[in-house]
């Protein structure tokens, strides 16, 4: 059955400091990995996407990295603001022609001042 | 040059009664999805279209549930005979490709009292 598990499931650190969330998964065959911010009571907005060629990707702050072979995907989140509380979803999508998509259950970030 | 939108925004209704969620994508975006989301989870899949061909509709939880996009561009998602288990955020979201980038409109919250 294909999978996306993400940890920890929800993560608290001070404003300024540097987290990682993790993303792993089972889907297969694997056509892109995306993750997602999602503000309580809003939709999810895009950070990044990357295909199966690519280990790294960046979007200001935020980087995330791929290991295709170990199906592992990390979300670095550098210097955190305030603004970054918010659900972090790991989406995965199946290549076929169906075009599957599997989301991860989010981890909950969390920044004090 | 407006996101995608969802009518209504919120939606009371009583166990047995039929509802119809619209959706109106990104004009232009071939790839039109439909979600459900619990409080506090992620994302869960429905189905998806592309242009005005259902895809994949796997994820429809069981046949009270359909959807159509008769056009290509704005679709509904009907709930018949509506139970409390319904009540849930149900989200839309259209991509210009079936593997781009996805963008997601408000959610209509339906309410099954």
């Amino acid at each position: 059955k294909n999978q996306v598990e993400q940890s920890p499931q929800s993560l608290i650190i001070l404003e300024g400091k540097n987290c990682t969330l993790q993303c792993n998964y089972t889907v297969s065959p694997f056509s892109n990995l995306r993750w997602y911010k999602q503000d309580t009571g809003r939709g999810p907005v895009s950070l990044t996407i990357m295909t199966f060629s690519e280990n790294t990707k960046s979007n200001g702050r935020y980087t995330a990295t791929l290991d295709a072979d170990t199906k592992q995907s990390s979300l670095h989140i550098t210097a955190s603001q305030l603004s970054d509380s918010a659900s972090y979803i790991c989406v995965v999508s199946e290549r076929s022609s169906a075009s599957k998509i599997i989301f991860g259950s989010g981890t909950r970030l969390s920044i004090r001042p | 040059g407006a996101g995608v939108s969802q009518s209504p925004r919120y939606k009371v209704t009583k166990r047995g009664q039929d509802v119809a969620l619209r959706c109106d994508p990104i004009s232009g975006h071939v790839s039109l999805y439909w979600y459900r989301q619990a409080l506090g989870q992620g994302p869960e899949f429905l189905t998806y279209f592309n242009y005005e061909a259902q895809q994949d509709k796997s994820g429809l939880p069981n046949d009270r549930f359909s959807a159509e996009r008769p056009e290509g561009s704005i679709s509904t998602l009907t709930i018949q005979r509506t139970e409390q288990r319904d009540s849930a955020m149900y989200r839309c979201a259209s991509s210009f490709s079936t593997s781009g980038e996805q963008y997601f409109g408000p959610g209509t919250r339906l309410t099954v009292t």
